[in-house]
């Protein structure tokens, strides 16, 4: 049963506008969340975390949102640029345990 | 760059064939890690090793196995491959002592069995 679902298989948004990309997760122990974006033929690159300490954290146009009580977190990419078009994975991990991917979103920036 | 190479980076074979995927990196990591991806699955971890002779199973490590008797190479074995096992492989490293740090990825294996 998948532990870290992502619900929308795909987003489309216009260039300069707000992305939000969306994860869900079953396991309260999981106290630990990645974003990787991925771009065709290549792996995965590590974009930013967030540990369950905190509610937020920032990378420059790139925010991740925790809301552990619904056990949901959100990548808010602002402004969107058409580089960002590529496949976001969340991922999540308790204390000591492997990461857990969801299934991906598919994020077109339209110029 | 991350340091990681991935030999071969495409491969077809047939059922009942063994296929070995190699794992290379330049950076001296403790924690090496093979992933498979699926459409509708995202990343599964299938093993991952701590160490020179140190490894452990993932989620999806039947059918698989693994060896690491170097710190640079990790080596992924299908010992009789099935057609439930083409996917694309993805080997990862991490730094620190830790399993659960962010892990960065090679660029990828696509096996097809035929």
């Amino acid at each position: 049963d998948q532990q870290v679902k992502q619900n929308s298989p795909s987003l489309s948004v216009q260039e300069g506008r707000i992305s939000i990309l969306n994860c869900d997760y079953t396991n309260s122990m999981f106290d630990y969340f990645l974003w990787y974006k991925k771009y065709p033929a290549e792996g995965p690159t590590f974009l930013i975390s967030i540990s369950s300490i905190k509610d937020k954290n920032e990378d420059g146009r790139f925010t991740v949102f925790l809301n552990k009580s619904a056990k949901h977190l959100s990548l808010h990419i602002v402004p969107s640029q058409p580089g960002d078009s590529a496949v976001y994975f969340c991922a999540a991990s308790g204390i000591g345990n492997q990461f857990y991917f969801g299934t991906g979103t598919s994020l077109t920036v339209i110029p | 760059d991350a340091g990681i190479t991935q030999s071969p980076r495409h491969k077809v074979t047939e059922t009942g064939t063994p296929v070995t995927l190699r794992c290379h990196q330049t950076e001296n990591h403790r924690y090496m890690y093979w992933y498979r991806q699926d459409p509708g699955h995202g990343l599964r971890l299938i093993h991952y090793s701590y160490g020179v002779k140190d490894t452990d199973k993932g989620e999806v490590s039947d059918g698989y196995s693994v060896s690491r008797s170097k710190t640079e190479d990790f080596l992924l074995t299908l010992e009789s491959a099935t057609s439930s096992q083409t996917s694309v492989y993805f080997c990862a490293i991490s730094e620190g002592d830790s399993i659960n740090q962010p892990q960065h990825f090679g660029d990828g294996t696509r096996l097809s069995i035929l």
